[in-house]
């Protein structure tokens, strides 16, 4: 069965400190990982994504995420944490073979950034 | 990055009446595009998937009848609410396949639509 999980509902930083939103998966295969962001009331918008290569990925808004097979895990990360980085975080995953046209999503992750 | 509407980002209506939400993709072409519900708080749900040319394809526990699903060109699908009532009430998103390109593999989603109905 393919799931992903976002163990913490809410993740409570301080502004300039590092973050991270945890994200793990259970995907038949290799799958397509990727990270949206929601802001109140509106649609996901796109983060970044891992295909394939190098394990750490780049994305937009200064935010990384490293791939880590062993571990299943896709975790979210960013150096210094602004406080418009608050809103709502989706880990997604996606299979290549099986099941490629469908996204399964975690359940969400809110993120507080406090001045 | 690859840029998806939908109209209306805000509708009210009355219950028993039939609204529809348009999804476009402005800069690319989609032959398939994704609508979701999502609740409160909670993580988005696919309802279904919209292929070009061809009938939907319907998630478990989503009535066809009730959630009509169109999507006539490669730039736009159309999710039609038949007789809403209160429960059906949410926010609705859709999302497109950039089909060619680099972006390939990426779902692009529209900004929502929040559905009331009274």
């Amino acid at each position: 069965a393919q799931s992903v999980a976002q163990p913490e509902d809410q993740v409570n930083v301080a502004e300039g400190n590092p973050l991270t939103v945890k994200c793990t998966y259970s995907v038949s295969g290799n799958p397509y990982l990727f990270w949206y962001v929601q802001y109140p009331n509106r649609g996901l918008q796109f983060l970044l994504k891992y295909i394939t290569g190098d394990n750490l990925v780049k994305g937009s808004y200064g935010f990384e995420a490293e791939f880590n097979k062993s571990q299943t895990s896709f975790h979210l990360k960013k150096p210094s944490a602004l406080v418009s980085d608050s809103a709502l975080y989706f880990c997604a995953v996606r299979g290549r073979i099986y099941n490629f046209n469908k996204f399964y999503f975690g359940s969400g992750t809110k993120l507080n950034v406090k001045p | 990055g690859a840029v998806v509407s939908q109209h209306p980002s805000r509708v009210i209506c009355k219950s028993g009446t039939s609204v529809k939400i348009e999804c476009r993709s402005l800069d690319f072409q989609a032959t398939t595009m994704f609508w979701y519900r999502q609740f409160p708080k909670q993580s988005l749900m696919l309802m279904a998937t919209s292929n070009e040319g061809s009938k939907a394809t319907y998630e478990q526990g989503v009535e066809k009848d009730k959630f009509l699903i169109n999507h006539a060109s490669l730039t736009l699908s159309t999710l039609t609410v038949t007789s809403a009532h209160p429960e059906d009430s949410s926010f609705y998103i859709c999302s497109a396949r950039d089909s060619e390109g680099q972006g390939g593999e990426t779902q692009y989603f529209g900004p929502g639509t929040r559905l009331l109905v009274l």
